[in-house]
């Protein structure tokens, strides 16, 4: 069935240095992959997203790359600040096929930034 | 634009009990996704409306049931509750052609 892999589960960096966290999927026909924050006590929330058709894509200090071929895609932050401090959850699904709204969650990686 | 709404935010039942779950949408969102989160299980899709209709379903018993409402507000059941039910039920929707889907805050559910 479809599955997601996501490492490392806990990652802990200097403030300042860069953070990344990688994730595999299993689904070919899987063309959507959403990248989430959780802090404590919230609901996930939208940080970055890449579809199929891009390798990778840039948001200020957020980068994702995508590579089909291997079916991995990863999360770059660099220049990273306590407020980085979170789980971040990779997803993926095969959106945006009508009906087609399931996400399949990462594990999620729990983000420390030491000042 | 306001976010995503659950009520309630906490629940606590008891084993056997029955619990209903609501989720608003962002204004003009028609989709509305259920998921239930667990430190064990991480993740997981339980089903997801469009237009007052099931269009996908998650890999959980038949005591998980919802519904959608022709605002676009679901609800969700969950019958005869267990233990293991215990979780974070989060609802996320999306609106138009986009998938991109946005989340509430979730309803902790706590069952004794």
């Amino acid at each position: 069935g479809e599955n997601v892999e996501q490492h490392p589960s806990t990652l802990s960096v200097q403030e300042g240095d860069s953070a990344v966290i990688k994730c595999t999927y299993s689904d070919s026909a899987s063309n959507y992959f959403p990248w989430y924050k959780q802090e404590l006590g919230k609901g996930p929330q939208l940080i970055i997203d890449i579809r199929s058709n891009v390798g990778e894509k840039k948001d200020q200090r957020i980068a994702v790359t995508l590579n089909k071929t291997a079916k991995h895609f990863s999360l770059h932050i660099t220049e990273t600040q306590p407020e980085d401090s979170a789980v971040y959850f990779c997803a993926a699904s095969r959106g945006p096929i009508q009906g087609a709204q399931k996400l399949v969650f990462g594990q999620g990686t729990r983000l420390t930034i030491n000042p | 634009k306001a976010g995503v709404t659950q009520t309630p935010r906490y629940l606590i039942k008891t084993r056997g009990q029955q619990v209903t779950l609501s989720c608003s949408p962002i204004s003009g969102h028609r989709s509305v996704s259920w998921y239930q989160q667990t430190p064990g299980q991480g993740l997981q899709f339980l089903f997801e409306y469009f237009s007052e209709t099931q269009r996908n379903k998650g890999n959980f018993p038949g005591r998980f049931s919802g519904r959608q409402f022709s605002n676009s507000r679901s609800e969700m059941n969950v019958s005869t509750l267990e233990l293991g039910d215990s979780a974070l039920y989060l609802c996320a929707t999306s609106g138009g052609l986009s998938d991109t889907q946005y989340f509430g805050p979730g309803t902790r559910l706590t069952v004794l």
